[in-house]
């Protein structure tokens, strides 16, 4: 199995330009997450979805911020317009079921800086 | 408080020795637990989950405590290949009891291990 593929791996942009993060599961995973990790606030929930539907996204920090998860294979984490207080790393993560008792399997995160 | 807090380290530690990582969570309805390694400039991966009865994998041994809402980690004959950062993870849960798919993360605790 080839795991969670995200990408871009790294992102550099400037200050209020749109900048869109991909994300494939694990093929047979129902659950997909996505999170932002930095070294202040360390790894946090920004949304998830089991299949294909939002079900909790309390995790988003603004408007500016969105996700969508068009079919069970593919998911984007949109930021538009960007600011410099959005660079961190992004991760990705699908796990088999949603119980919390599964294990969450992470990309390896897309490392975005804003300029 | 937040919700799950960690010894953040630095753990030094010479090759072979003991060590143990502590964590307490705020949520006393949570059911599950983890342990994610985290190696620099790559994504968590499950290390272990960690069980009311104590669990072991081996040189890793995992413990919880519900009363004292407390889990630790301790690491045994430790390698250089076990210089990382350590999270821990608790799952969310409703007053109820009914665990959902959030996981909570811990800020995490270095662990350094030297020749």
């Amino acid at each position: 199995d080839a795991g969670v593929i995200q990408s871009p791996r790294h992102e550099v942009t400037e200050m209020g330009q749109e900048v869109t993060l991909r994300c494939k599961p694990i093929s047979g995973h129902d659950y997909l997450f996505w999170y932002r990790q930095t070294m202040m606030r360390g790894l946090e929930l920004l949304i998830y979805f089991n299949n294909n539907v939002p079900i909790d996204d309390s995790g988003m920090p603004e408007d500016r911020f969105s996700a969508k998860m068009p079919n069970a294979s593919f998911s984007t984490l949109k930021i538009q317009p960007s600011e410099p207080r959005d660079s961190a790393v992004y991760f990705c993560a699908s796990s088999f079921n949603g119980d919390g008792t599964d294990t969450q399997y992470f990309g390896p995160g897309t490392r975005l800086t804003v300029l | 408080r937040k919700e799950v807090e960690q010894d953040p380290g630095p753990f030094n530690v010479p090759e072979g020795a003991t060590v143990a990582f502590n964590c307490t969570y705020s949520n006393s309805a949570s059911q599950s637990f983890f342990w994610y390694r985290q190696d620099c400039r790559k994504e968590p991966k499950l290390l272990m989950s960690v069980y009311s009865s104590g669990n072991e994998d081996g040189r890793f041994t995992a413990q919880l405590n519900r009363a004292s809402q407390y889990i630790s980690l301790l690491i045994r004959d430790s390698k250089l290949s076990d210089s990382a950062t350590y999270l821990c993870v608790v799952n969310g849960a409703n007053a109820g009891g009914t665990s959902y798919g959030k996981l909570t993360f811990g800020q995490g605790t270095i662990l350094t291990v030297h020749p």
